[in-house]
């Protein structure tokens, strides 16, 4: 079946745009979560959604960062005024929460470079 | 934070031996889970422990739980060029996950 799939692949900006990344899930995955990675280093989490519930902005570093997830199943991850420190890979994941099972699925990630 | 920490950051072996790395988090958790990521790109999932179980294989992949130690070692036996990748422990709390920041394995041919 399909994955986890990511729009664009690789996005280049200029400092001070706004960016659009999207992110499709499994089909039926009531999570969704978004991280980003630079260079060399782990995944810093970002936001994470959970079938209805009030998503965890927790990790989200300022607020030029929001996301939103329509209807359950897409998600968008929009950052305002980019800086060159956001340049990174952007990862989405899905999961079930069916059978406990709580393994992610890893889309393809979006690398973004601002500059 | 729950988040898990890898060590070592690195690790380099030669192709055939074994490899070890281990990940220490701070609070309960429900399972934990190993990752695997080739390239910078998206992670692959290899393998979940649940905080009731204490060893699990998969191969020629063996996961240890110790959650007195709030710790989890993965071995890789007989390992391969192919193997060589940046390998994740995430701890979950039902759906809520945290990653830690990997280890980098190098297997030399």
């Amino acid at each position: 079946g399909a994955g986890v799939s990511q729009s664009p692949s690789n996005k280049v900006t200029e400092k001070g745009k706004d960016v659009e990344l999207r992110c499709d899930p499994i089909s039926g995955h009531t999570a969704l979560y978004w991280y980003r990675q630079s260079l060399g280093q782990g995944l810093e989490f970002l936001i994470y959604f959970q079938g209805n519930s009030a998503p965890d902005k927790s990790g989200l570093p300022s607020d030029r960062f929001s996301a939103e997830r329509t209807g359950g199943s897409v998600s968008t991850l929009t950052i305002q005024r980019t800086q060159q420190e956001d340049s990174a890979v952007y990862l989405c994941a899905s999961s079930s929460s069916s059978g406990g099972r709580y393994e992610q699925y890893f889309g393809p990630g979006t690398r973004l470079t601002v500059t | 934070s729950q988040q898990g920490e890898e060590d070592p950051q690195a690790l380099s072996i030669q192709e055939g031996e074994n490899a070890t790395m281990n990940c220490s988090y701070k609070t309960s958790i429900n399972n934990l889970q190993w990752y695997r990521q080739n390239s910078g790109r998206g992670l692959v999932h290899l393998i979940l422990i649940r905080s009731n179980e204490r060893e699990k294989h998969s191969g020629r992949l063996r996961v240890t739980l110790d959650t007195s130690k709030k710790s989890s070692s993965l071995l890789i036996t007989a390992s391969r060029a192919a193997d060589t990748a940046s390998y994740f422990c995430a701890t979950a709390v039902n759906n809520d996950m945290r990653f830690g920041a990997g280890t980098r394995l190098t297997v030399k041919p």
